[in-house]
């Protein structure tokens, strides 16, 4: 089963609206972590935003906030106010905790592509 | 401060040779890891070092190696170089042990064996 599942492979907005990015996972572990990243066309992967699992508030960055939904296991990343320059690649990633294993696992991205 | 290093941006290879791959990681991170990005595979972990030490390795062959150095910075090395390792290339550095500690990414190494 794939630990990361993105099902939106491509999005469109309109500039100025709200877009939610789907992003559900899978794991057995009680302590994980949960990022987004941005991948725009140079290739840079942009870290966004952060939610663990023992947090109770929703996290928010900016214009960038997390939906988590712990028991549904899943983590939306909601942009407000979209800018042009937000058209990029959005991965979903998790970082669970065996030990001191610090990789991400990643899911297979969403192409967002914000429309003036 | 400046952010994760990764040197050349681009390489062309062909079949057989082997490659090595630079990343300066942001001063202070003792972390650094290394991913493949590839459109089919997606992103994949290829290892970890901390404090010159290997942590983890990802599900590759042993043509993909790695070392760190005192100073942090890290190398990555593929031997025998074969199509299907065309790739980005991208190193990451962390600060910390935490759970939330992010990994911050360079530009990536775009390799192409030909």
């Amino acid at each position: 089963a794939q630990k990361i599942t993105q099902t939106q492979p491509g999005m469109f907005v309109q500039e100025k609206e709200a877009v939610t990015l789907d992003c559900t996972y899978d794991t057995s572990d009680q302590s994980y972590g949960l990022f987004w990243y941005k991948q725009p066309s140079s290739g840079e992967m942009i870290f966004l935003i952060y939610q663990g699992s023992y947090d109770e508030q929703n996290a928010t960055e900016g214009r960038y906030s997390l939906n988590f939904q712990k028991a549904r296991k899943s983590a939306n990343l909601v942009i407000s106010a979209s800018q042009l320059g937000d058209s990029a690649m959005y991965f979903c990633a998790m970082r669970e905790n065996p030990g001191s294993a610090r990789q991400l696992t990643f899911g297979s991205g969403t192409q967002l592509t914000v429309l003036p | 401060k400046a952010g994760v290093t990764q040197t050349p941006r681009y390489l062309i290879k062909t079949r057989g040779q082997q490659v090595t791959l630079s990343c300066s990681p942001i001063s202070g991170h003792r972390s650094v890891s290394w991913y493949q990005q590839t459109p089919g595979q997606g992103l994949q972990f290829l290892f970890e070092y901390f404090s010159e030490t290997q942590r983890n390795k990802g599900n590759f062959p042993g043509r993909f190696s790695g070392r760190q150095f005192s100073n942090s910075r890290s190398e990555m090395n593929v031997s025998t170089l074969e199509l299907g390792d065309s790739a980005l290339y991208l190193c990451a550095s962390s600060l910390g042990q935490l759970n939330n500690s992010p990994l911050h990414f360079g530009n990536g190494t775009r390799l192409t064996v030909t």
